[in-house]
């Protein structure tokens, strides 16, 4: 079936330093990857639509130059938070369309 | 937008028991699904249902679309059932998924 693979699961750091994660489709091509963000005991909340090849869809509220999504090619979109503060840590996932395959999620802690 | 409202928002269970979880959406919708997400964080697609009724195993899912409620039943429970249970549906623009806010889900042994 289709696999969805996430990096990191886990990563800590530093207050205003930036921080890169990966998404990628391993054994289907995704036009379209979605990232979502999670708080504690919280539900899943759309942050942006990454199309590959061009420029990311973000949602209300979402600043675009704080999260930087490329998807530079059919398997793989990264989301970059730059200077990263302590509201930024949160639980990070994505999905490749269909939309029935996840990542296995980031966990990110700005200290 | 489309609301999505899930119910109970936790539930405790004893293994063995039966248990029916709610998902109300606000309007016509053409895609509802059903997720788990496991102690960990990852998120495992259980029904894909617009419609009608579907059953894999233990669980089954119905949904009744014109008005707009999906059930998820979850039968002869067991502490591997245990985690966050997502009713979502597709936005509006049929880009992506709205979630619901969830059922927490605890069986003990």
């Amino acid at each position: 079936g289709a696999v969805v693979s996430q990096h990191p699961s886990r990563v800590i750091c530093k207050s205003g330093t930036s921080v890169k994660i990966e998404c990628r489709s391993l054994d289907f091509q995704a036009t379209t990857m979605f990232w979502y963000r999670q708080f504690p005991k919280q539900s899943l909340m759309l942050m942006a639509t990454s199309n590959e090849g061009s420029k990311a869809t973000y949602e209300q509220g979402v600043e675009k130059d704080k999260f930087l999504i490329n998807h530079a090619s059919l398997t793989l979109s990264t989301l970059t938070v730059t200077s990263a503060h302590p509201e930024d840590s949160s639980f990070y996932i994505c999905s490749a369309a269909p939309w029935d395959t996840f990542g296995s999620g980031t966990r990110l802690t700005v200290v | 937008g489309i609301q999505v409202e899930q119910s109970p928002p936790d539930l405790i269970l004893q293994e063995g028991a039966n248990s029916t979880l709610r998902c109300n959406f606000s309007d016509s919708v053409n895609n509802l699904q059903w997720f788990h997400q496991n102690p960990w964080g990852q998120l495992i697609n259980l029904f894909y249902i617009p419609s009608g009724t579907k059953q894999n195993g233990r669980l089954s899912a119905t949904t009744v679309a014109t008005e707009r409620y999906s059930l998820l039943y979850i039968s002869s429970s067991q502490t591997t059932d245990s985690g966050v249970y997502f009713c979502a549906v597709i936005n509006q623009a049929g880009t992506a998924l709205i979630f619901g806010k969830g059922t927490t889900l605890s069986v003990s042994s």
